[in-house]
């Protein structure tokens, strides 16, 4: 199994440009999140889904969307790049109720910086 | 969620036991409390978690007080590839995205 995976690894960005993260999971869970994680900082979530087709909101939301049109992809997408997106963005996944219940599985990261 | 308090920084000779301190007096009846770590650049690694028992798995051991107010996370012979940064965490279980901290960062010193 790879686990949780995350396309791109670095992404280079202008102000004002819009690009999508894409998080993919083979361990058929249900949850899904999306952090970012800033120098020094601990991670924060940005989004979540507890299944497919369904999406929430987390602690920093603004200037995100999410999609999770299929059960392994969590999508997340930045319409319009700024600067203070500069950060690291993981991925993770969980399924709850089972083993260790809230046991998540988190991806190797984005580095995405915004010029 | 409640939240929790560790210090910022330890050190720990390699070979010695690791003792992380983290306090969470605002932890309800049904809060577990999950330890991570972070190796630097990764992503974050589960540990452990419980609830109000010790726990023991093959990477540590959680002791949580009687009281459930403050638990301690023991790694009982730090090597070099433990030094990460460790976050204490109080969650529900199963459906409760998790609260990340600052953390503590372990450097584990030769």
């Amino acid at each position: 199994n790879a686990g949780v995976t995350q396309t791109p690894k670095f992404r280079v960005l202008k102000t004002g440009q819009s690009m999508t993260l894409l998080c993919a999971q083979d361990m058929n869970h249900e949850y899904m999140y999306w952090y970012r994680q800033d120098p020094g900082m601990g991670l924060r979530l940005i989004h979540y889904s507890v299944g497919e087709g369904t999406t929430a909101k987390g602690e920093v939301p603004d200037g995100y969307n999410v999609s999770r049109l299929k059960k392994q992809n969590f999508l997340l997408g930045l319409e319009s790049a700024a600067p203070s997106q500069t950060s690291v963005y993981f991925c993770a996944s969980s399924q709850p109720g089972q083993g260790s219940d809230n046991e998540q599985f988190f991806g190797p990261g984005t580095r995405l910086t915004v010029l | 969620d409640a939240k929790t308090t560790q210090p910022p920084s330890m050190d720990c000779a390699e070979g010695r036991a690791a003792n992380l301190p983290c306090n969470h007096s605002t932890i309800s009846g049904n809060e577990y409390v999950y330890w991570y770590r972070q190796i630097h650049s990764q992503g974050p690694q589960y540990i452990i978690h419980g609830l109000k028992n010790n726990e023991t798995n093959e990477m540590a051991s959680l002791i949580i007080t009687e009281d459930r107010k403050s638990s301690t996370l023991i790694l009982p012979h730090a090597t070099l590839r433990d030094t990460a940064v460790y976050y204490c965490i109080v969650a529900n279980s199963g459906n409760t995205p998790l609260v990340f901290g600052k953390g503590t960062r372990l450097s584990v010193i030769a």
